[in-house]
């Protein structure tokens, strides 16, 4: 059972323009959000997250935001660049799994110059 | 500032075949993990360490095994490699406790078994 799913698995934006990335989740346990970024053969790396008890959080061009009566966080990248072109990764910690996390499938960001 | 360090970064092997993939981070973190990423799959636990001296299975632990050699080491073995092994490999670590729960990433190993 995929607790946390990310529905569109790739998505192709225009160069200046936003880009929203989608996750959803289905455990109220989840507590805190966490987006990574990953370029090929490389790791992922930590983008931005969330707290449960807040519904956005900004930094710089990338915001999060967290509707949790419908179990939705989405990110935010405005301006998009040819350098955020990635395969994004929503995760979700449960407070009582103390630092494990659940990730989603992911999304590749393509963004056109 | 070397971070986590996996090796090997690439590795074929034979069906039935062991092997260790070895893993070391520099930023005296208590916590460590092991996942597995898959196409369409996700990045799924394999097997973690909340501290020195305990390892805890992970979501797909079946076909591995792992070992916490101390504060900076954690290994992944497979003892006998199938194909459905065949995947790249993330080692991780964090520190317990740490407000934003931030996870930091080896660069991987690519693992075919044939």
């Amino acid at each position: 059972d995929q607790q946390v799913k990310q529905n569109s698995p790739s998505l192709s934006v225009q160069e200046g323009r936003i880009s929203i990335l989608n996750c959803d989740y289905t455990n109220s346990m989840f507590d805190y959000f966490l987006w990574y970024k990953k370029y090929p053969a490389e790791g992922p790396t930590f983008l931005i997250s969330i707290s449960s008890i807040k519904d956005k959080n900004e930094d710089g061009r990338f915001t999060v935001f967290l509707n949790k009566s419908a179990k939705h966080l989405s990110l935010h990248i405005v301006p998009s660049q040819p350098g955020d072109s990635a395969v994004y990764f929503c995760a979700a910690r449960e407070k009582s799994s103390g630092d494990k996390l659940t990730f989603g499938t992911g999304t590749r960001l393509a963004v056109r110059p | 500032n070397a971070g986590v360090t996996q090796t090997p970064k690439f590795q074929v092997l034979k069906t039935g075949q062991s092997m260790t993939l070895q893993c070391a981070q520099d930023m005296n973190h208590n916590s460590m993990y092991w996942y597995r990423q898959d196409p369409g799959m996700g990045l799924r636990l394999i097997y973690y360490s909340a501290s020195e001296g305990t390892t805890d299975k992970g979501e797909v632990p079946n076909g591995y095994n792992v070992s916490r050699l101390n504060k900076r080491e954690f290994s992944l073995r497979l003892e006998s490699a199938a194909p459905s092994q065949t995947s790249v490999y993330f080692c991780a670590s964090s520190e317990l406790g740490q407000a934003k729960n931030i996870q930091y990433f080896g660069a991987g190993t690519r693992l075919s078994v044939l």
